[in-house]
Parts: structure tokens; sequence; C-alpha cells
């Protein structure tokens, strides 16, 4: 499996785009980018995914760069209720979810 | 949907005792998995199963025991708690759809043990 690096913490002020990096550097070409985010001691939350082409959904966007070694996960507008710790998983299907120690983001009124 | 549902939510145990955590979920999927997070760390892979009848060691196995008792549940047994299990235990189970995985996480429960 991949290994990540993604920063310990971040700050974001309300109504701002979050833009929270992601280095997997060891990636396969089989593996897909998860993201993944816990907010205070609740269960993980899915929030997006993707294998090589840029990805949006109702809650994010995410952006690979072309050599798959780094992502970036975009929450447009982000607001209190973002406050939460991200997880960015690279995953080949059938293998297991290991979750690294994420970034923790604090939105700023 | 319920989702996954754990139980208890709450639990102190003194060391040495032992007790069973319990996992179901309701959405038919293959594959079910036991975490641990410490307080300040991600979450780290007990054990899982890939399908009913079959159970993996994951990253801390140690301590622990695992029955998958049938496709919906999926249980954590603790033979002789230790202060070191002190911890939040999150269940999850996985739906795999053109290849795609996720996980869907139980609300956790909350062990100290004295």
């Amino acid at each position: 499996d991949a290994k990540t690096t993604q920063p310990p913490s971040m700050d974001c002020a309300e109504g701002r785009a979050a833009n929270l990096p992601c280095n997997h550097s060891t990636i396969s070409g089989n593996e897909y980018v998860y993201w993944y985010r816990q907010i205070h001691s609740q269960g993980p939350q899915y929030i997006i995914h993707g294998l090589k082409n840029n990805e949006t959904n109702e809650m994010a966007s995410l952006i690979i760069t072309e050599d798959r070694k780094s992502s970036t996960l975009i929450l447009p507008h982000a607001t209190l209720r973002d406050t939460a710790v991200y997880y960015c998983i690279p995953l080949w299907t059938g293998n297991q979810f290991y979750f690294g120690t994420g970034t923790s983001l604090t939105v700023i009124p | 949907n319920a989702g996954v549902t754990q139980t208890p939510k709450f639990q102190v145990l003194k060391t040495g005792q032992s007790m069973t955590l319990q996992c179901a979920q309701d959405m038919n999927h293959n594959s079910m998995y036991w975490y641990r997070q410490d307080p300040g760390m991600g979450l780290r892979l007990i054990y899982y199963s890939a399908s009913e009848g079959t159970t993996d060691k994951g990253e801390v196995p140690n301590g622990y025991n695992v029955s998958r008792l049938n496709k919906r549940e999926f249980s954590l047994r603790l033979e002789s708690a230790a202060p070191s299990q002190t911890s939040v235990y999150f269940c999850a189970s996985s739906s795999r759809d053109l290849g795609v995985e996720k996980l869907f996480f139980g609300s956790g429960t909350q062990l100290s043990v004295l």
C-alpha cells in the first residue's frame, strides 16, 4: 500500500475554500485515492474518491496530479461544521483501509 | 436503515475482566472491520472479515479475538482486559461497487480499563 503524507493541521476562514494536500508518491496504478473525515470522535465519514481524473460531488472536489503522486481535497466554502480530521487513503480494491493521522482542519469564524 | 450499530457505547472494565463488543450492520455488506483509536491518533485496524466465515488480523490484533457470527454481525472480544486497551473502538462495514469500496462506521464504543 502507498504511504501518505499530510500536514498535521490547517486553519481556514469560514466561507473561504479549504485546500487539503496529500502526498502519495508511492501510489500504484490501480490504487484509488479516498478521502474521509472524522468529526469530533464520531466514526469517519466518506467524502470522495478518485483514480486519475478530478472529481466533484456535493461535499467536495478532488484534484489529482497527472503523475498521481499527490492530490488536493477542496472544500469550496468551508463552514464551522467542516472542522474535522481529514484522512487521505490510497487503496486498491480488495485491500484494507489503513488510516494515518490525517490533517486536523479548523474553520475559524 | 440503522446502518452500523455498536453496543455498548460506554464501558468501564477492571484489569483482567473480559467483555465482548457487538456490531451489526443492515446493509448486506460482505466485509466488516474493527478499529481502535487512541487519543490524538488515527484509527488502527485490529481485525477484519472479508466475508462470512473468514477473519484476518490487522495492524494491532494482540489481545483481541473476533467472531463473524453471520453476515450481519461481527463481534470483538477482550479476554483479559489491560489498561493499554483503553481506547475508542469503531466497527465498520464496506460496500464494493464497480471496483470502488466505501466504509460505513458505527458511532463507537468508549472503553476504559482501570
